[in-house]
């Protein structure tokens, strides 16, 4: 149980396009959602929280026009790379919890996406 | 605040030996505290997770890591370990009262196996 899909797992895009990145919880609903980006032997960098039906809160640094995320529904969470550069190249992984708010439920992990900007 | 620190970046045992990798947690309340395992260009996987209760809890693959709230310390450990356990190892913590109980990770550790 608790599968989390992420999807595409590698994207390949020239500077300028814009890359939508699906996160969907498989078999369980995800109230909470998170996006991280990990860097090259680092660990991982937590860009927003999101929770169903509202909007996202963005940690400090991270541009939210930049980086857009939808929650519209229970089990879909989406980030949207808006013009990306070269700068944006990463591995982002999204996460999702069942319960709440303050829960004490694991975060589940998608398997991450890898985005080159050329 | 709140921190996670993982002694040692990189871990290296021989195949069959103990691992033990250890995390230290800076916290005025106990958290919950959490061990996943990163496989390379993979997502994390749950190892195991303390909330409350017992404080020797057992994971998946073998593992276990007990809570010492005297030490603030949550290290991991697996009696034998096997060339599949090769990976990037995180602990992290979260907090019930704390914005939306994200979590705080380590920087990892990364455990090598030798044959």
């Amino acid at each position: 149980g608790a599968v989390v899909s992420q999807h595409p797992s590698w994207v390949i895009c020239k500077s300028g396009t814009s890359v939508k990145i699906e996160c969907r919880s498989l078999d369980f609903q995800a109230t909470t959602m998170f996006w991280y980006r990990q860097f090259p032997k680092q660990s991982l960098m937590l860009m927003a929280t999101s929770n169903e039906g509202s909007k996202a809160t963005y940690e400090q640094g991270v541009e939210k026009d930049k980086f857009l995320i939808n929650h519209a529904s229970l089990t879909l969470s989406t980030l949207t790379v808006t013009s990306a550069h070269p700068e944006d190249s990463s591995f982002y992984i999204c996460s999702a919890r069942e319960g709440r708010l303050f829960s004490n439920q694991p975060q589940h992990f998608g398997d991450g996406t890898r985005l080159s900007i050329l | 605040a709140q921190s996670v620190t993982q002694l040692g970046s990189h871990v290296s045992v021989s195949e069959g030996a103990l691992v033990l990798l250890r995390c230290n947690y800076s916290s005025s309340v106990p958290p919950y505290l959490f061990w996943y395992v990163q496989y390379p260009n993979q997502g994390l996987q749950l190892l195991l997770k303390y909330t409350t209760g017992a404080t020797l809890v057992k994971g998946i693959n073998g593992f276990e890591a007990e809570f010492k709230k005297s030490e603030t310390s949550f290290h991991l450990t697996k009696p034998s370990a096997h060339m599949s356990d090769a990976a990037e190892y995180f602990c992290a913590v979260s907090f019930s009262y704390n914005q939306g109980g994200k979590l705080i990770f380590g920087q990892g550790t990364e455990l090598s196996v030798k044959p």
